[in-house]
């Protein structure tokens, strides 16, 4: 099992430019997660979802849209990046409520992305 | 979710015990204390949780005082390995969402 994959690892972006962060997980987990995490800060959740066609959002959207169409993807978009964005950006994902009685997310290796 | 507060900072010698503090006064019945970690660049790893009572794993062990307002993360013989940022976190039993402060960064010194 691969677990939590992230693509790009790297990306560099100009100001108003969009993209789109792709997480994958093959461990049949219904939740899924987006944080981002600045310089010396913890991880900030954006948006996170409770299984496939639903998404809700975190502590910090704005400027964040994201979409599971198929349960084993979350896809975190940015329309028109900003300077502010510049962060690493992790995607999680955990089996859901319904199928344990904790908590434990499985995380992935990140994306670092620069906005100049 | 209860606020949890961790110390800024700690180091550890490479062999020894490593004991990380958490303070969680404010911590209802129903919250988990959960322990992550996070080497560097990584995303963070799930480690162990607890309720009430103390519990161990392959990786650590969590000592949760009696009124559970305070715990203890236990890494037993620390290696070098164990150098990371590590988080505890309060959860409600039943929020599928996890707060992270700022951790503790633990060092392990040769």
């Amino acid at each position: 099992n691969a677990g939590v994959t992230q693509t790009p690892k790297f990306r560099v972006l100009k100001t108003g430019q969009s993209m789109t962060l792709l997480c994958a997980q093959d461990m049949n987990h219904e939740y899924m997660y987006w944080y981002r995490q600045d310089p010396g800060m913890g991880l900030r959740l954006i948006h996170y979802s409770v299984g496939e066609g639903t998404t809700a959002k975190g502590e910090v959207p704005d400027g964040y849209n994201v979409s599971r169409l198929k349960k084993q993807n979350f896809l975190l978009g940015l329309e028109s990046a900003a300077p502010s964005q510049t962060s690493v950006y992790f995607c999680a994902s955990s089996p859901g409520l319904a199928r344990s009685s904790y908590n434990e997310q499985f995380f992935g290796p990140g994306t670092r992305l620069t906005v100049l | 979710d209860a606020k949890t507060t961790q110390p800024t900072s700690m180091d550890c010698a490479e062999g020894r015990a490593a004991n990380l503090p958490c303070n969680h006064s404010t911590i209802s019945g129903n919250e988990y204390v959960y322990w992550y970690r996070q080497i560097h660049s990584q995303g963070p790893q799930y480690i162990i949780h607890g309720l009430k009572n103390n519990e161990t794993n392959e990786m650590a062990s969590l000592i949760i005082t009696e009124d559970r307002k305070s715990s203890t993360l236990i890494l037993p013989h620390a290696t070098l390995r164990d150098t990371a940022v590590y988080y505890c976190i309060a959860n409600n039993f039943g929020n599928e969402k996890l707060t992270f402060g700022t951790g503790t960064r633990l060092t392990i010194i040769p």
